[in-house]
């Protein structure tokens, strides 16, 4: 079965413009969440959905950040406008359940704003 | 609030060597706690987990951890390392309430194999 697939695998752009990352969660999972792992900060949870609908979005940093998911089997996070202190790798995750299940992690975003 | 403490940052081990890995968790109630491990560029892979039961789980590739209530650790373990064991290991804690499926992550121990 494919894993959580992820792209871009990895994107330089400048200050300033819109970074889009894309996530297909494993099929069949009702949860899909999305995680930023820095040096500094180690990995955050950013925001989680149940069933396609956002519920818990307090670990977005900013409200140049933004992530939708119109169906199961596709999300978006995106950064507008881009700073360099975005540069991170953001990691989307899908569970089939709630309480414990375990979290299947994609290979990653390795974004870098310059 | 869930937190995680993984007290070691980097550790140097020779191959062939017995290997433990700390993690101390603070959670209110009866915790889920997990290892992942990370090779450079990855993602993470779950090595294992303890939901409840026996307190000493199996995982892949040869590790366990013992989950220590009055200790409030979750400490991973190997008899013997194998090179192909240097990577990044997290461990993590979540809960069982609506809200547990958003896992608390450690900084992380990065594991060194020498030869």
């Amino acid at each position: 079965d494919a894993g959580v697939i992820q792209s871009p695998r990895h994107e330089v752009t400048e200050m300033g413009q819109e970074v889009t990352l894309r996530c297909k969660p494993i099929s069949g999972h009702d949860y899909l969440f999305w995680y930023r792992q820095t040096m500094m900060r180690g990995l955050e949870l950013l925001i989680y959905f149940n069933n396609n609908v956002p519920i818990d979005d307090s670990g977005m940093p900013e409200d140049r950040f933004s992530a939708k998911m119109p169906n199961a089997s596709f999300s978006t996070l995106k950064i507008q406008p881009s700073e360099p202190r975005d540069s991170a790798v953001y990691f989307c995750a899908s569970s089939p359940g709630s309480s414990g299940n375990t979290i299947y992690f994609g290979e990653g975003s390795w974004l870098t704003v310059v | 609030a869930q937190s995680v403490t993984q007290p070691d940052i980097h550790i140097t081990v020779s191959e062939g060597a017995s290997l433990e890995l700390r993690c101390n968790y603070s959670y209110g109630a009866t915790p889920y706690l997990f290892w992942y491990v990370q090779s450079p560029g990855q993602g993470l892979q779950l090595l294992l987990k303890y939901f409840s039961g026996d307190t000493l789980v199996q995982g892949i590739k040869g590790f366990e951890a013992e989950f220590k209530r009055s200790q409030s650790s979750f400490n991973l373990r190997k008899p013997s390392v194998h090179w192909s064991d240097a990577a990044e290991y997290f461990c993590a804690v979540g809960g069982h309430t609506g809200t547990a499926s958003k896992l608390t992550f450690g900084t992380g121990t990065r594991l060194q194999v020498t030869l």
